[in-house]
């Protein structure tokens, strides 16, 4: 089965700086990649999702992530982020089981 | 609009009380989704069905019941066997059983065991 681990539980930033989350992922087979974001106690909403094709994937909100095989990693990123984008962010991964597994997230949080 | 919807948003129930979690949608999804979140673990499949009248545990699925009598519907009960019922829990759907379909997700029931 699938598996994921956000390396970063907590990540604080300044407004306007860019910003980076990562995920690695494990898996014995092809895999399908999903970023999503949840405001406080409000359900997820997805961000981006890597499928197929391209390595680099671009979502909602400026965020984008790259797929690197090599490496089974799927990192996050924004060049210049906002107080809004103060959030948890949990990287997902699903695979041949149907079935989609979640990282523990990463809670980003801007300072102005 | 087309959606998911969940209710109640916070529940207080009474330890040793059965509780039943409402989830809702109108997106023509086949599968549908319970999860559980606590601070720190990400999310945890309870339950999952990919079709009316069928279900799978997933991998949290004891002192828990579910039932998919209408494809719209996926309630979750929360029994008195669960040993510590207290979480934010989750109801998703997706379009059906291929794995690269996103999950759309509900607001969530916020569950508090007095």
């Amino acid at each position: 089965a699938q598996s994921v681990t956000q390396l970063d539980s907590q990540v604080p930033v300044f407004e306007e700086a860019p910003v980076e989350l990562r995920c690695n992922y494990s898996s014995s087979v092809s895999v399908y990649l999903f970023w999503y974001v949840q405001y406080p106690n409000q359900g997820l909403q997805l961000l981006l999702k890597y499928l197929s094709g391209s390595t680099l994937v671009k979502g909602i909100n400026g965020f984008e992530a790259e797929f690197n095989k090599s490496q089974t990693s799927f990192h996050l990123r924004k060049p210049s982020v906002h107080i809004s984008d103060t959030a948890e962010y949990f990287c997902a991964v699903s695979g041949r089981d149907n079935d989609m597994r979640f990282g523990a997230g990463t809670r980003l949080t801007v300072k102005p | 609009d087309g959606g998911i919807t969940q209710s109640p948003k916070y529940l207080f129930r009474k330890e040793g009380q059965n509780v039943t979690l409402s989830c809702e949608q109108n997106l023509n999804h086949d599968a549908m989704y319970w999860y559980r979140q606590d601070p720190g673990q990400g999310l945890r499949l309870i339950y999952y069905s990919q079709i009316v009248n069928d279900f799978q545990k997933g991998d949290i699925a004891e002192g828990y019941s579910v039932s998919r009598e209408k494809k719209e519907s996926f309630p979750l009960t929360v029994t008195s066997a669960q040993k510590n019922p207290t979480a934010f829990y989750l109801c998703a759907s997706s379009i059906g059983g291929t794995v690269s379909n996103e999950q759309f997700f509900g607001p969530g029931t916020r569950l508090t065991v007095l």
